[in-house]
């Protein structure tokens, strides 16, 4: 059965923390590995990931696939409040073009 | 076990047809939303609906309509299919009855629709 797991599933850090979310998957024909960030009602797009131990980076987060492992972190340094949200990880195959999603860590950022 | 489920999973249609993608989830939520994605933009916000009977517009709502008869199902319409439309569409269900709490959503497996 194809699916995403995420992990933590919740996660409290102080300002300033460094912290590291987990999506772990099992999807037959894997295509893409997408991270979100979720505030309120709708999700924001953070990275695609499609190719091994390519590092994609974006300010304070950053984040890599190991299609071997058939993992990916999310890396989050010098965490702020701003950072509190719940983050989504998902996965694309190409069969049947389906996307499967994680239940998202829910991250909060103390002051 | 429950779920949420989409379909049809994929469609073609034609410019200026009528088009309704169905939504059916059975974790017995009171929040349902549609969101589309496409590349460069992630998800973005059509409609949402706290409850039976309430809808409310997103993002970008233009050229879409819901309705919401019952708890299970959301259906998004497309009044009149434009090329722009092409995308992939999701649904996604969430429990809170609170607006604005920031919360888990559960996603549908996504319909692919293609406007020629």
């Amino acid at each position: 059965e194809d699916k995403v797991v995420q992990s933590p599933l919740s996660l409290v850090v102080h300002e300033g923390d460094t912290v590291t979310l987990n999506c772990s998957y099992e999807v037959t024909n894997f295509r893409s590995l997408l991270w979100y960030k979720q505030e309120k009602k709708a999700p924001t797009f953070l990275f695609m990931l499609t190719s091994s131990g390519i590092e994609k980076k974006s300010g304070r987060l950053s984040s890599i696939l190991d299609k071997k492992e058939l993992f990916s972190i999310l890396n989050i340094t010098a965490t702020q409040t701003g950072d509190s949200a719940i983050y989504l990880c998902a996965v694309e195959a190409w069969t049947g073009n389906q996307f499967y999603f994680g239940t998202g860590t829910s991250l909060t950022v103390i002051p | 076990d429950a779920e949420i489920t989409q379909s049809p999973r994929h469609k073609i249609t034609e410019t200026g047809r009528q088009v309704t993608l169905a939504c059916h989830q059975t974790w017995n939520h009171n929040n349902m939303f549609w969101y589309r994605q496409d590349l460069g933009h992630g998800l973005r916000l059509i409609h949402y609906s706290y409850g039976v009977h309430d809808t409310n517009k997103g993002e970008v709502s233009d050229g879409y309509s819901v309705s919401r008869s019952n708890t299970e199902d959301l259906p998004l319409t497309l009044e009149s299919a434009a090329s722009s439309q092409t995308s992939v569409y999701f649904c996604a269900s969430s429990e809170s009855p609170w607006a604005g709490i920031q919360e888990t959503q559960y996603f549908g497996p996504g319909t692919r629709l293609l406007v020629l």
